[in-house]
């Protein structure tokens, strides 16, 4: 079943202890991209990578890296949690033809005391 | 990005037609119109795009207007598991990473029963 799988999908933790959210797709897609979702303020996204190597910030990329080694996978990682981090992360996926046809994940929701 | 205005709710009896409109004035001759759709906190799920024909898929039928300043979405037979926050968005097919979808605050559908 073509996918994007993102782990975990809960995570408790307190603040400065560093986490990575995971991100790989089964499909081949050329980009990928992580998005926060916050009452209010809808989706938007922290990050993006158009291929291997290749990723640019977003509209809300402070306090997030990324790293995209593989074609697959796009972690998240955040090196020194907050707890204005705390919020639904989804990981996202397209071909380059279709860059605004995505795929989502089902969502991480972390929580950073 | 153009923007778009959509109504915050609509209500709709179960196994009647869903319309749920869309303005977007502003929009560019490149730009396409995209509908997505989120279940409670679920990943959003891609429907439907087009940039000035109507456009029908398994999903839904999307109604674009010929001066392309609004559109409609149609659930031809509405159930249950159709409610959700639906979100009309323009932005170039091409696009994705800077150029991506941008998501607004959407319909809150809720299907009758």
């Amino acid at each position: 079943e073509a996918q994007v799988t993102q782990n975990p999908r809960y995570l408790i933790t307190v603040t400065g202890k560093k986490l990575t959210v995971t991100c790989s797709q089964n499909m081949n897609h050329e980009y990928m991209s992580w998005y926060r979702q916050d009452p209010g303020l809808g989706l938007r996204q922290i990050y993006y990578s158009m291929n291997v190597e290749v990723t640019d910030k977003g509209d809300v990329p402070e306090g997030y890296k990324v790293s995209r080694k593989e074609k697959r996978n796009f972690p998240l990682i955040l090196e020194s949690p907050s707890p204005n981090q705390t919020s639904l992360y989804f990981c996202a996926s397209s071909s380059v033809t279709g860059a605004n046809v995505l795929t989502f994940g089902a969502g991480s929701r972390l929580t950073v005391l | 990005d153009a923007k778009t205005t959509q109504p915050p709710s609509m209500d709709c009896a179960e196994g009647r037609a869903a319309n749920l409109p869309c303005n977007h004035s502003t929009i560019s001759g490149n730009e396409y119109v995209y509908w997505y759709r989120q279940i409670h906190s679920q990943g959003p799920q891609y429907i439907i795009h087009g940039l000035k024909n109507n456009e029908t898929n398994e999903m839904a039928s999307l109604i674009i207007t010929e001066d392309r300043k609004s559109s409609t979405l149609i659930l031809p037979h509405a159930t249950l598991r159709d409610t959700a926050v639906y979100y009309c968005i323009v932005s170039p097919h091409s696009g994705g990473g800077a150029d991506g979808l941008t998501f607004g605050k959407g319909t809150h559908l809720i299907i009758q029963p």
